[in-house]
């Protein structure tokens, strides 16, 4: 069964905590993203990479760090550093330039 | 730069009547449009896709839509509502790697 997974589904956070966010495909995709989405503000770009060992900054990178030691594997840290993290994350995967990007379930963050 | 506006935050149709949800963006290059559709807490899915072939695109649950270079839009259309269509409802761009998102309009269907 091919597809995106996203662990865990609901994610607890306390304060000067760091946390990782877990993204798997199974597609065999180059690329992956991660997005995070706030109300009405639609999705927002964090960090993309299109090959393994490499990556790049997308608009609100600031607070976040990512790793991609494996094609199958893009996770997510949610540092110290942002101070507001409560969103719904998304990550994202997609094959060739230009092609659709597939979605996964979703991560949503809160803060106690 | 690359831009995408959907015009209408929130629609409200009555089951079995016409849905339509309006983008409109701004790109330098021929882009590549999509559809996404969002239920509460999931993922998005994609709805349907433009990428210069036909203008007028077909997507999955009835829905369409149609790419006007004159008018730089897209809407995406459905002839008639059905309760289970509510949701909410991206349009997004790309030219490169990244996509470009509208800020979503959420649609509600009264019975």
């Amino acid at each position: 069964d091919g597809g995106i997974t996203q662990s865990p589904k609901y994610l607890f956070r306390k304060e000067g905590q760091n946390v990782t966010l877990s993204c798997e495909q199974n597609l065999n995709h180059d690329a992956m993203y991660w997005y995070r989405q706030d109300p009405g503000q639609g999705l927002r770009l964090i960090y993309y990479s299109q090959i393994v060992n490499d990556f790049q900054k997308g608009d609100i990178a600031e607070g976040y760090s990512v790793s991609r030691e494996k094609k199958e594997s893009f996770p997510l840290t949610v540092t110290s550093a942002q101070k507001n993290p409560t969103a719904f994350y998304l990550c994202a995967s997609r094959g060739t330039r230009r092609e659709t990007q597939y979605f996964g379930p979703g991560t949503r963050l809160l803060v106690l | 730069a690359q831009s995408v506006t959907q015009l209408g935050s929130h629609v409200s149709v009555s089951e079995g009547a016409l849905v339509l949800l309006r983008c409109n963006y701004s790109s330098s290059v021929p882009p590549y449009l999509f559809w996404y559709v969002q239920y509460p807490n999931q993922g998005l899915q994609l709805l349907l896709k433009y990428t210069s072939a036909a203008t007028l695109v077909k997507g999955i649950n009835g829905f369409e839509a149609e790419f006007k270079k004159s008018e730089t839009s897209f809407h995406l259309t459905k002839p008639s509502a059905h309760m289970s269509d509510a949701a909410e409802y991206f349009c997004a761009v790309t030219f490169t790697d990244k996509l470009i998102f509208g800020t979503g309009t959420r649609l509600q269907v009264f019975p």
